[in-house]
This record gives C-alpha cells, sequence and structure tokens, in this order.
C-alpha cells in the first residue's frame, strides 16, 4: 500500500498567517491527490483536487501543490474558520490511502 | 442542493451483520461515483470503498475486504454497504461521498453527515 506521510501533525498560527503544510508518498502517485478539510463531529470538505486545482466555491486562500511524491497545501491568510485538520488522499494506486492529518491551532 | 443523507448505522455484536444507507439527491446519481469513507473515534480518515457510476464495479480497502458489500440502485438514488461478519475495528463514523466523476477517483465533492457504527458485546 502507498503510505501518505503529512508533516507536521499538528501546528499553531494566528489569524493572518501564510501557512504551508506537506504530504509525502511513499512512492510516486503523479497529480493524483486531493486535500480536505475536517472540523470535530463534521463530516470532511472538499478543498483541493488534482494535487492543485481548486474544488468549487473553496477560497482562493487555499491552494495546493506537488506532483511525484511531494505536495504541500498552503492557505495564504489563515482565517478563524481554517482552524481544522485537514487530510490528503491518494487514489493513484488501491487502496486509497490518507494522510493522518495536519490540526491547525490557534496560537 | 445535493444531499447524503447515511442511516443505518448503530450498535452490533462482533460478528453481526448491518446495512447502511445514503440517499442522494439534488444531482443525478447514476452519473457519479460514489464512495464510502470512515472515521474511528479520534483517528483520522480510512476509504473504505468505491462504485463506478459507469458500470458498477466496485473497490474495497484490504480491511473489509470480503465481508463489506457495496452496491448502488440508480432507480431509487441509493447507495449501500452491505457490512458483514464486523469486528470491534470496524466501530467507526461512516461518511457517504460523492466523487467529481463518474469513475472513482479520491476526489469527492460532497459527503453526507455520517452514521455511527458501533461494534461491541
Amino acid at each position: 500500500d502507498i503510505q501518505m506521510t503529512q508533516s507536521p501533525s499538528s501546528l499553531s498560527a494566528s489569524v493572518g498567517d501564510r501557512v504551508t503544510f506537506t504530504c509525502r508518498a511513499s512512492q510516486g502517485i503523479r497529480n493524483d491527490l486531493g486535500w480536505y478539510q475536517q472540523k470535530p463531529g463534521k463530516a470532511p470538505k472538499r478543498l483541493i483536487y488534482a494535487a492543485s486545482s481548486l474544488q468549487s466555491g473553496v477560497p482562493s486562500r487555499f491552494s495546493g501543490s506537488g506532483s511525484g511524491t511531494e505536495f504541500t497545501l498552503t492557505i495564504s491568510s489563515l482565517q478563524p474558520e481554517d482552524f481544522a485538520t485537514y487530510y490528503c488522499l491518494q487514489h493513484n494506486t488501491y487502496p486509497w490511502t490518507f494522510g493522518q492529518g495536519t490540526k491547525v491551532e490557534i496560537k | 442542493e445535493v444531499q447524503l443523507l447515511e442511516s443505518g448505522g448503530g450498535l452490533v455484536q462482533p460478528g453481526g451483520s448491518l446495512r447502511l444507507s445514503c440517499a442522494a439527491s439534488g444531482f443525478t446519481f447514476s452519473s457519479y461515483a460514489m464512495s464510502w469513507v470512515r472515521q474511528a473515534p479520534g483517528k483520522g480518515l480510512e476509504w473504505v470503498s468505491s462504485i463506478s457510476g459507469l458500470d458498477g464495479t466496485t473497490y474495497y480497502a484490504d480491511s473489509v475486504k470480503g465481508r463489506f458489500t457495496l452496491s448502488r440502485d440508480n432507480s431509487k438514488n441509493t447507495l449501500y454497504l452491505q457490512m458483514n461478519s464486523l469486528r470491534a475495528e470496524d466501530t467507526a463514523v461512516y461518511f457517504c461521498a460523492k466523487g467529481l466523476l463518474i469513475t472513482p477517483r479520491g476526489y469527492f465533492d460532497y459527503w453526507g453527515q455520517g452514521t455511527r457504527v458501533t461494534v461491541s458485546s
């Protein structure tokens, strides 16, 4: 199975900060990667597909990049509603695998 | 408005069975792949299974293969997950998710609110 490793596991940041976190695949997955946001007790929400394409309705402060084995999600100016856990998901090879998540907390 | 409404969760003994349903509305159900993703208490997300809207081909995580069966009834706009031989490690909230495309990809644009499954004696 392809292992997806997210780093850091958590980070503290302030409103207005630019934050970037990483998702690494144990083998190349082209750009077959999506990003999701989840708040406690809620269903995940869409963010990014095909590593860098913004899903419909997602604010432009979110951006994704990468290909192969290393991917990043950037929030250009953190907003109060962005404090959540973020997951990457690879679908290059079955079984699809999520990263363990990066929790973004308020500093 | 797209809506996904899961049902069928509950408490079941180890070795028992449950059938989860996901009633879809607000889009042409047959034109999209559908999936289930679960989340054990305090843990991260785990992909469980997906089904193509094109030909009904199904895919499963190794942890559920041979025990879970995914199906869809396009006439009823409903997705089903038959779960047999349940284990304690299947305890989780199960989310239904709509794919972006007719063939399965890891891109979900809508999610249900989840249904809780607890496997315990």
